[in-house]
């Protein structure tokens, strides 16, 4: 079955420690993009690519750092430079076409982190 | 200033009634799309429905409609015959043309009761 995978769905960290979040995709979709959710804010972007080898700042990247080497995947690292790293992170995947974004972006079940 | 508001934090509604979550956005662009989508407890996104801005017809998908009216820029999504399993936070979201983003509101969270 296609879909997004993330992992792991919960992680805990000591503070100052910098944790990688991973997301697989096998829709064949060539964006991709990181969400972070905290209750009552909705969601915000953090990191979004549109093609293998580069990706663009969202709403907050301060903190965070993505790759994207290969199609199929896009890590979201969340570095000690992050103020409040406690949250729900979601990454989502759509379809290109011709540079525009279509359609509506496909989720993964989501990584919840923990930093005590 | 917020491109998507989503000015109902919670809802209450019981089994079987029709239920709307308003939605209102803020776009100069003439072509963009309207999201809804829905979140159990569970916390993956689930898509439910879609409106572009140069659809003639409101959008609908079984139990879901969009109530789009363009000139009040208001993307209201219509819930009928409300089930239990619909209790789930609520997000309106849009997509400008030439933009690759989506950006939501802050979510509305829906419990429908027996």
């Amino acid at each position: 079955d296609g879909g997004i995978t993330q992992s792991p769905k919960y992680l805990f960290r000591k503070e100052g420690q910098n944790v990688t979040l991973s997301c697989e995709q096998n829709l064949n979709h060539d964006a991709m993009y990181w969400y972070r959710q905290d209750p009552g804010q909705g969601l915000r972007l953090i990191y979004y690519s549109q093609i293998v080898n580069d990706f663009q700042k969202g709403d907050i990247a301060e903190g965070y750092s993505v790759s994207r080497e290969k199609k199929e995947s896009f890590p979201l690292t969340v570095t000690s430079a992050q103020k409040n790293p406690t949250a729900f992170y979601l990454c989502a995947s759509t379809e290109s076409s011709g540079g525009y974004n279509t359609g509506e972006l496909f989720f993964g079940e989501g990584s919840r982190l923990t930093v005590l | 200033a917020q491109k998507i508001t989503q000015t109902q934090p919670g809802m209450f509604v019981q089994e079987k009634e029709a239920v709307t979550l308003d939605c209102t956005y803020d776009t100069s662009d003439p072509s963009y799309g309207l999201f809804w989508y829905k979140q159990p407890s569970s916390g993956e996104m689930i898509f439910l429905i879609y409106q572009g801005s140069y659809d003639q017809q409101n959008a609908t998908e079984g139990r879901y409609s969009l109530n789009f009216q363009k000139a009040r820029k208001s993307a209201n999504l219509v819930i009928s015959a409300s089930q239990l399993g619909d209790s789930a936070m609520y997000f309106c979201a849009m997509r400008e043309l030439g933009y690759s983003t989506l950006t939501f509101g802050k979510g509305t969270m829906l419990l429908v009761s027996p």
